[in-house]
This record gives C-alpha cells, sequence and structure tokens, in this order.
C-alpha cells in the first residue's frame, strides 16, 4: 500500500466552480502534508504545506487535514483555466511520498 | 528559484547500456531525492540522501543506483538501462522534513 492514495480524478469543472480533491494517508506519524501542482511537461510547484488539523487557506486554495481519519484535500474556489493541472499532495516526512495525482481540468 | 540542475535533460540510450543522470544543487540543502513519473503512478521515490555518503531506498529502486560523495551532487545510474526505464526523472532537495521542497526541471530518458 503506497503511503499517500490519491483516488479521485481525473476532474473536469467549469470556470467559476469549486475544484475539490482528497488524498488519504497511512501513517499516523505523519506530521505535515503538502500540496504540489505540476503543469504538463513542467516540474511540481508548491501550493501549500498544512501541519495541523483543520483548514489553511491561501488566496483561492483552502488545505483541509483531518488526522482522526487520514486524509487532506485541498478545494481551489472560482476555478480558473489556469488551473487546469496535475495536482500531487504528499507526506512532508523524510522520505516525502506523494501522491499519483489528480488531473484538474477547468472548462471556459 | 532554487539552485537545482538535472544533467542531461533528454537522453536516448540503448537497452543493456549504463546510464548516470546528475543531480547538481547550489543551496547547500542535506536532502536530495530521485523520483520517477510516469503516466497514473505520480512521482516515486527511487533513492533518497540525508547526507554526504548517506543514502537510502525507495520504493522503486530495483535497478537503480545512486552515490552521494559531495553535498552538492546525486548522481542516479542505471546499470543496464530497460525498456521499463524510460521514463522522467526529477530530482527535489530540501533542507529539511517540513521545508519547501524544490524540484530540478527533469530529465527525459528513453530506453529503446
Amino acid at each position: 500500500q503506497k503511503e499517500v492514495e490519491q483516488n479521485s480524478g481525473p476532474l473536469s469543472v467549469p470556470e467559476g466552480a469549486i475544484a475539490s480533491l482528497n488524498c488519504t494517508y497511512s501513517d499516523r506519524g505523519s506530521q505535515s502534508f503538502f500540496w504540489y501542482r505540476q503543469y504538463s511537461g513542467k516540474s511540481p510547484e508548491l501550493i501549500m504545506f498544512i501541519y495541523s488539523n483543520g483548514d489553511k487557506e491561501d488566496g483561492r486554495f483552502t488545505a483541509q487535514l483531518n488526522k482522526a481519519s487520514q486524509y487532506v484535500s485541498l478545494l481551489i474556489r472560482d476555478s480558473q483555466p489556469s488551473d487546469s493541472a496535475t495536482y500531487l499532495c504528499g507526506s512532508n516526512d523524510y522520505k516525502l511520498s506523494f501522491g499519483a495525482g489528480t488531473t484538474v481540468t477547468v472548462r471556459a | 528559484d532554487a539552485g537545482i540542475t538535472q544533467s542531461p535533460r533528454h537522453k536516448v540510450t540503448e537497452t543493456g547500456t549504463p546510464v548516470t543522470l546528475r543531480c547538481h544543487q547550489t543551496e547547500n540543502h542535506r536532502y536530495m531525492y530521485w523520483y520517477r513519473q510516469d503516466p497514473g503512478h505520480g512521482l516515486r521515490l527511487i533513492h533518497y540522501s540525508y547526507g554526504v555518503k548517506d543514502t537510502d531506498k525507495g520504493e522503486v529502486s530495483d535497478g537503480y543506483s545512486v552515490s552521494r560523495s559531495k553535498t552538492e551532487d546525486f548522481l542516479l545510474t542505471l546499470e543496464s538501462a530497460t525498456s521499463s526505464q524510460t521514463s522522467v526523472y526529477f530530482c527535489a532537495i530540501t533542507p529539511g522534513v517540513g521545508n519547501t521542497i524544490y524540484f530540478g526541471e527533469g530529465s527525459w530518458l528513453t530506453v529503446v
């Protein structure tokens, strides 16, 4: 079993809608998590880290962490065509485990 | 941008030949990682290093070896390349757990 699982996707949303991405993890000892965005043919770039239970907001992005249920999610509000990319979640322990990614397409 | 470069960026090689990919950083970060990325699998860890001459295996280490003789360089070697190793390889660096991870631009390897 992978340490981090992303089972949702691909995801297609209309422009202006909310895109919701989910991730689960297996190691209860994992303390912090991250979301990266990757455009086709490019390297991943950081969206945000999350360490604490609850929500963390950064502009149109909100990350949610629930340690009891072992899941991490990312909401993209007011989705734009430029948000079309693959989103990777991962646990920020020393092995930096990533999920398989969720491809998001925002329809204009 | 973090000072991290990968070389070569693109390579085509024949089955059975050795291949070495280089990751070079100018950030003096302790941790360095090699991933491969294939459709449907995301980033899978091959090997990582937590210091000079300190390395460990990731989830897909078979067929790969690494070396880190200097802080700034992390080499990934395919001793005898196979077609299943055709992939995009990413190097990543970070100063430590809980810090931002920076990625190189990727190395596209095709084994024919």
